[in-house]
């Protein structure tokens, strides 16, 4: 079955625009989470989602934002960007938020 | 607030060669451990959790609740083996929600 998809793959945008990225989760799964990886962050934890509610949210800035639809697929936005907010965006799904999580192959935004 | 730490970036053994990756963390309720690698050019996966008590792939890994630690071991590594290595914790609240380490570099030489 087709894995996790997210796109752009890649994005380029300028400090003070707003960027959307999307999440198509494996099919079957409710649960959707987002991951911003950067060098020296590591992997750190946006939000997650369960048929479509915000089940937890990490410790971002509100000028992130997500939301999930009803068919499970997923978005988030970033609005008035920052140099800062150049990283890889991970999206995973899981089919239950105990489940094991299935990685998408991230979008990498650029932000100058 | 829960934390990992992988205090080494790099490890480099030659193959055939015994490995240890640590992982030590802090939290205050019951965690749930988690090990996870990223062969080049491949999506980040799960390679085991604690609860599961199983071998993957040959690696083991035993929580240890006194030393607050979930080091990942090999007896004998193999080059196929050379990845990122991530540990990650999970919160109570489920494991959507994981705190990641920084990630070790495992490079295995022939």
């Amino acid at each position: 079955k087709a894995g996790v998809t997210q796109t752009p793959r890649y994005l380029i945008k300028t400090r003070g625009q707003q960027v959307t990225l999307s999440c198509s989760p494996i099919s079957g799964h409710r649960s959707v989470s987002w991951y911003q990886q950067t060098p020296g962050q590591g992997l750190q934890f946006l939000f997650e989602y369960f048929s479509e509610t915000q089940r937890n949210k990490g410790n971002f800035p509100g000028r992130f934002s997500g939301r999930q639809f009803s068919n499970s697929r997923s978005e988030m936005n970033v609005s008035t960007l920052e140099l800062g907010d150049s990283a890889l965006y991970l999206c995973a799904s899981s089919l239950a938020p105990t489940g094991e999580l299935f990685f998408g192959e991230g979008s990498r935004l650029t932000v100058l | 607030a829960q934390r990992v730490t992988q205090p080494e970036k790099l490890l480099s053994v030659f193959k055939g060669a015994p490995v240890e990756l640590k992982c030590n963390y802090s939290y205050s309720g019951s965690p749930e451990l988690f090990w996870y690698v990223q062969y080049s050019r491949q999506r980040l996966q799960l390679l085991l959790r604690h609860i599961s008590r199983e071998s993957i792939k040959g690696f083991t890994a035993d929580l240890n609740k006194g030393e607050t630690s979930f080091h990942l071991k090999k007896p004998f590594a193999q080059e196929e083996d050379s990845a990122m290595y991530y540990c990650a914790l999970a919160e109570n609240s489920g494991y959507s929600t994981l705190t990641f380490g920084k990630g070790t570099m495992l490079l295995v030489s022939p």
